[in-house]
């Protein structure tokens, strides 16, 4: 079955130092990829999504990711943390075109010290 | 930008009472989804529907139902509350073409007492 892993549940960075979130997928095919940030006690809001071409995709709030296939990756980057990108992060992906149900890794939280 | 709109941020009920989660979107999407979500268990699907009067069972649909009498409304039903359904409930929509994201509300923080 489809999965997808966050290695890292805590994830604790100064304000303005670099960040990286991890995500692995186990789907063969090329699948369709995507960031999430949950703010406490909101829902989740799109980051940015992977469908094919471009390996490096750009999102909103200064984020970016890469797709590398021969790691099964999708990581989360940003080159300067602010203190409001303190949330929690989940990487998804659809086992397939046709798949309507999304995976969800069990998300990373990430911690901005001032 | 896509509206999900969840009626109740919070919400506080009894055991044994039926229960309905309420979710609104306005940009004519065909699939709709119900997903709870707990501490340490990550994001759940209970049901989701592809189309106005179709449903499909998620992963943990026991203990709910759903309706979908309009393509934008799509209600969860808790048929008799139980104190293990306290949970944060969250609401999604997408296009029904290959790989759309989904588009979520702002949760429903449910209590069951």
């Amino acid at each position: 079955a489809q999965s997808v892993t966050q290695p890292d549940i805590h994830i604790t960075v100064s304000e303005g130092a670099s960040l990286e979130l991890r995500c692995n997928y186990s789907y063969g095919a090329t699948p369709y990829l995507f960031w999430y940030v949950q703010s406490p006690g909101q829902g989740l809001q799109l980051l940015l999504k992977y469908f094919s071409g471009d390996t490096l995709v750009q999102g909103i709030k200064g984020f970016e990711a890469e797709f590398k296939r021969s790691q099964s990756s999708f990581n989360l980057r940003k080159p300067s943390v602010h203190w409001s990108d303190a949330a929690e992060y989940f990487c998804a992906s659809y086992s397939g075109a046709g798949s309507y149900q999304l995976t969800f890794g069990k998300g990373t939280k990430l911690s901005v010290i001032p | 930008d896509v509206k999900v709109t969840q009626s109740s941020r919070y919400l506080v009920k009894r055991t044994g009472e039926k229960v309905f989660l309420e979710c609104v979107q306005d940009m004519d999407h065909e699939n709709m989804f119900w997903y709870r979500q707990d501490p340490g268990l990550g994001l759940r699907l209970i049901y989701f529907s592809y189309d106005v009067k179709m449903k499909e069972k998620g992963d943990i649909p026991e203990g709910y139902s759903v309706s979908r009498e309009k393509k934008e409304r799509f209600s969860l039903i808790l048929e008799s509350a139980s104190t293990n359904q306290t949970s944060m409930y969250l609401c999604a929509s997408s296009l029904d073409r290959g790989g759309q994201p989904q588009h979520f509300g702002d949760g429903t923080r449910l209590s069951i007492l």
